[in-house]
């Protein structure tokens, strides 16, 4: 069972280099997630999909761009890597409706996340 | 909007002892709650949940009950294991959206 894979699962950038990570998962989900943890921070939001060719924003965006050309892929890019970008990246899927509706478990399913260091 | 806060760690406890975590919630509505687990190295998975108020949800030996009189969803385990030893998030869904909040987080950390 594969459910969320992320690559890669380590990375380091120097400063203004880019780069994509990506995201892909096998459980037909429609709604992807792309989040960001950072010590004392939790996880913050970066962008979403509700489905394939659709994305919306986050808590924080910036710097970041997302597609989904495919439902079962969720690419994360960075144009221009910034030291402000060190962080541990996570995606999650889900299945269902609205986040607090009735019509899905609310259960996210996440990634083994990749740990990105821009020097 | 919907917000959510957890006590800090990290907590260090024995093993056997008990354990709470705090997390309290504000939300519009009575949305579903959840508690997540990190092990080391790991993203993270669902450890339980509770869908309206009064739930108990209850996984592994750790429960937790949504009480909407105190917005509280506080984790519980009586006995904890050296295998807890992991971050536990407290989460809820912004109401509207297809989005979810989570707590910061709380490392557990378990001595033999």
């Amino acid at each position: 069972n594969a459910g969320v894979t992320q690559t890669p699962k380590f990375r380091v950038l120097k400063t203004g280099q880019s780069m994509t990570l990506l995201c892909a998962q096998d459980m037909n989900h429609e709604y992807m997630y792309w989040y960001r943890q950072d010590p004392g921070m939790g996880l913050r939001l970066i962008h979403y999909s509700v489905g394939e060719g659709t994305t919306a924003k986050g808590e924080v965006p910036d710097g970041y761009n997302v597609s989904r050309l495919k439902k079962q892929n969720f690419l994360l890019g960075l144009e221009s890597a910034a030291p402000s970008q060190t962080s541990v990246y996570f995606c999650a899927s889900r299945s269902g409706g609205l986040a607090g509706g009735t019509s899905n478990t609310g259960e996210l399913f996440f990634g083994e996340g990749s740990r990105l260091t821009v020097l | 909007g919907n917000s959510v806060t957890q006590m800090e760690g990290p907590v260090t406890l024995s093993e056997e002892a008990f354990l709470t975590i705090n997390c309290t919630y504000t939300a519009t509505g009575y949305p579903s709650l959840f508690w997540y687990v990190q092990y080391p190295g790991e993203g993270l998975q669902l450890l339980l949940k509770a869908t309206k108020a009064d739930d108990k949800g209850s996984n592994k030996g750790f429960e937790a009950t949504y009480r909407k009189e105190t917005t509280s969803f506080h984790l519980e385990k009586g006995s904890v294991q050296v295998s807890d030893s992991a971050v536990y998030f407290c989460a809820l869904p912004t109401s509207g959206t297809y989005k979810y909040i989570f707590g910061t987080g709380t490392r557990l950390k378990v001595l033999a």
